[in-house]
């Protein structure tokens, strides 16, 4: 079957760094998202990882690593407004996405 | 970035009623489009996958005559809730992938939560 991992819950000081991990086992691979969902709205992309590696987009980084079926996502300078749920969700061979439960990020002051 | 506008945002409506969700790519044009749900506290589900001209495909579970979806042109799709019951309360979200784009990236409108009575 399909499977994507993520923790449910997480939670970080303003002003530091977290990561946010992701697993997956997919029937192929077209490539990964990471969507940002504040309660109640709608998710709003993030990053698209299809080769290997670090893609960095200002404060947010999101990494691939293919091989071992892994990304994270690195949120740095941590603002109480990043506080949200971070979605990973990967396309199939079929370019359908299957979606992580999400990671909910708690930032504390 | 590329805009989705989803109508109407909240809708509250007797049991036994349809509700129809509009979904427009603003500047650019969709040959694909996704309608998802999501209850409380749980992720996206696709429910269907649209396309311009053609009957949508629809994930299994999901009532083909219960919800309609229509994708009249390359800018809209509409989702048709037929008499609505209170399980049907979710908040309905839709993605288009943009006619020219290779990265497979989605945008998303910003949901319609329904309310069923």
């Amino acid at each position: 079957g399909q499977n994507i991992d993520q923790p449910t819950e997480m939670t970080a000081t303003e002003g530091a760094i977290v990561q946010i991990n992701c697993t997956y086992q997919t029937s192929g691979f077209n490539g990964l998202f990471w969507y940002q969902q504040h309660a109640g709205e709608a998710p709003t992309f993030l990053s698209y990882n299809v080769l290997d590696g670090l893609e960095e987009k200002g404060r947010f980084s999101s990494f691939l690593s293919r091989s071992k079926g892994y990304s994270y996502l690195l949120l740095k300078e941590l603002q109480m407004k990043d506080s949200a749920s971070y979605l990973c969700a990967v396309m199939d061979s079929n370019y359908q996405l299957i979606w992580g439960a999400g990671t909910k990020l708690i930032i504390k002051p | 970035g590329a805009v989705v506008s989803q109508h109407p945002s909240w809708v509250i409506c007797k049991s036994g009623t349809s509700v129809k969700i509009e979904c427009r790519s603003l500047d650019f044009q969709a040959t694909t489009m996704f309608w998802y749900r999501q209850f409380p506290k749980q992720s996206l589900m696709l429910m269907a996958t649209s396309n311009e001209g053609s009957k949508a495909t629809y994930e299994q579970g999901v009532e083909k005559d219960k919800f309609l979806i229509n994708h009249a042109s390359l800018t809209l799709s509409t989702l048709t809730v037929t008499s609505a019951h209170p399980e049907d309360s979710s908040f309905y979200i839709c993605s288009a992938r943009a006619l020219a784009t290779d990265t497979g990236e989605l945008f998303f409108g910003e949901g319609s939560r329904l309310t069923v009575l």
